[in-house]
């Protein structure tokens, strides 16, 4: 499995963006990004993914290089709650709209202060 | 909608014996993939059902067995407990249809072995 770098922590203050980094330099050409984030005690939800262009949804942005061999999960306002440990993940494609496994890494912790 | 449905939500039990856990699928969802995390660490695929058959598999021994049901629900059974067993057991449905990029997180089993 191709494999993410991701910092250990990061840290941000309520109502500023918040741009947390990957990067995914043996990314293949089938290998979607995605982001998944783990609140306190619950599990991994799903944040966004691409394949090149970047993208945006009601959660957050997705900025990837041309190269694809790095991407930046892009918190626009981030609030409290938004506190959680971010994952970056590199997912194979099977065919058609099938998926395979998610590969976590060690994530990113984000603590954002009031 | 219920989503993801995990049980029992936590579990105490002894080196040598074993374990069954139970997962609902989100409505509308066919494929169940379960995940082992430990402490500090990031969630590891362990394996994934669809059509009541094992479809891909993590690298975990044989001890771990899974099954699906009819009804898209499934087990994740752990014989032979290890210390090193215990962990977060997290159960993730998906679909193989449209948007099936995304897997719905359960809030998972917290396995205890003394």
């Amino acid at each position: 499995d191709a494999k993410t770098t991701q910092p250990n922590s990061m840290e941000s203050n309520e109502e500023e963006p918040v741009h947390l980094p990957c990067n995914h330099s043996t990314i293949s050409g089938t290998d979607y990004i995605h982001w998944y984030r783990q609140l306190p005690s619950q599990g991994p939800e799903y944040v966004i993914h691409g394949l090149t262009s970047n993208v945006n949804n009601r959660m957050a942005s997705l900025a990837i290089a041309e190269d694809r061999k790095s991407s930046t999960l892009i918190l626009h306002r981030a609030t409290l709650r938004d506190a959680a440990v971010y994952y970056c993940i590199l997912r194979h494609t099977l065919g058609g709209t099938s998926y395979g496994k998610l590969t976590f890494g060690q994530g990113t912790i984000l603590t954002v202060h009031p | 909608d219920a989503g993801v449905t995990q049980s029992p939500t936590h579990l105490i039990k002894t080196r040598g014996q074993q374990v069954t856990l139970r997962c609902s699928p989100k409505s509308g969802h066919d494929t169940v993939s379960w995940y082992q995390q430990a402490l500090g660490q990031g969630p590891q695929f362990i394996f994934q059902y669809y059509e009541e058959e094992e479809r891909q598999r993590g690298n975990f021994p044989d001890r771990f067995s899974g099954h699906q049901f009819p009804n898209y629900s499934s087990e994740l059974n752990v014989n032979a407990l290890l210390l090193g067993d215990s962990a977060l057991y997290l159960c993730a449905s998906s679909s193989q249809g449209r948007n099936s990029y995304e897997q719905y997180f359960g809030p998972g089993t917290r396995l205890t072995v003394t």
